[in-house]
């Protein structure tokens, strides 16, 4: 089915660990983002990339990087995990415009101890 | 600051009955409003939206109101039904179409009743 596709789904990581969560969509939309969800929080943009070799900062990207690797994927790296960053992180994408909203991915719940 | 305000952080509505869910919103250069759903353990889902220049929209049992003086809005579902069940998320668009990332409400938990 066409759509978002997050991996991994669960991750617990040790503080200082490193990893990378990876994103990928079938829709040929041109622009991503990566949002992470923290318990009455609703949801706050990371970084996003508009079209393919573009990315910016969103609301809350200390901590993060990311890499466009291609059209199709987006991926948020966390070089030093903090507890701070334990959360739960979607992925979406969009055409250019929010006309017919984002499509997101079911979710990366991600532990840091 | 808190750019989009979802103020009822929990609804409770009876079977059948109208829900009516609220969103504020401060940035008056935000031109575009959207509504999700969101179930336990999954990505949120996009339910209906509204371009500034119109004050209605709908979609079947969803209707969205915009009153731009107030900085308001809201969602309708009429009838509710067990399946509406959900955390509803207010968002909205500053210009450049979306592209450039949504700003979202703490989100609202519908519970409908039976």
């Amino acid at each position: 089915n066409a759509g978002v596709t997050q991996t991994p789904k669960f991750q617990v990581l040790k503080t200082g660990q490193s990893m990378t969560l990876q994103c990928a969509q079938d829709m040929n939309h041109n622009s991503m983002y990566w949002y992470r969800q923290d318990p009455g929080m609703g949801l706050r943009l990371i970084y996003y990339s508009a079209s393919e070799g573009t990315t910016d900062k969103g609301e809350v990207p200390n901590g993060y990087n990311v890499s466009r690797l291609n059209k199709r994927e987006f991926s948020l790296r966390l070089e030093s995990a903090a507890p701070s960053q334990t959360s739960v992180y979607f992925c979406a994408s969009s055409e250019m415009t929010a006309v017919y909203g984002y499509t997101f991915g079911s979710g990366t719940r991600l532990t840091v101890v | 600051d808190q750019q989009v305000k979802q103020n009822s952080p929990s609804l409770s509505v009876q079977e059948g009955r109208i829900s009516i869910l609220n969103c504020d919103y401060t940035n008056s250069m935000f031109d575009y409003f959207l509504w999700y759903k969101k179930y336990p353990a999954e990505g949120p889902t996009f339910l209906i939206s509204i371009s500034s220049i119109k004050d209605k929209n709908e979609d079947g049992r969803f209707t969205v109101f915009l009153n731009k003086s107030a900085k308001h809005l809201s969602l309708h579902i009429v009838p509710s039904q067990p399946g509406d069940s959900a955390v509803y998320f207010c968002a909205a668009s500053a210009g450049g179409g979306g592209a450039d990332g949504l700003t979202f409400g703490k989100g609202t938990h519908l519970i409908i009743q039976p």
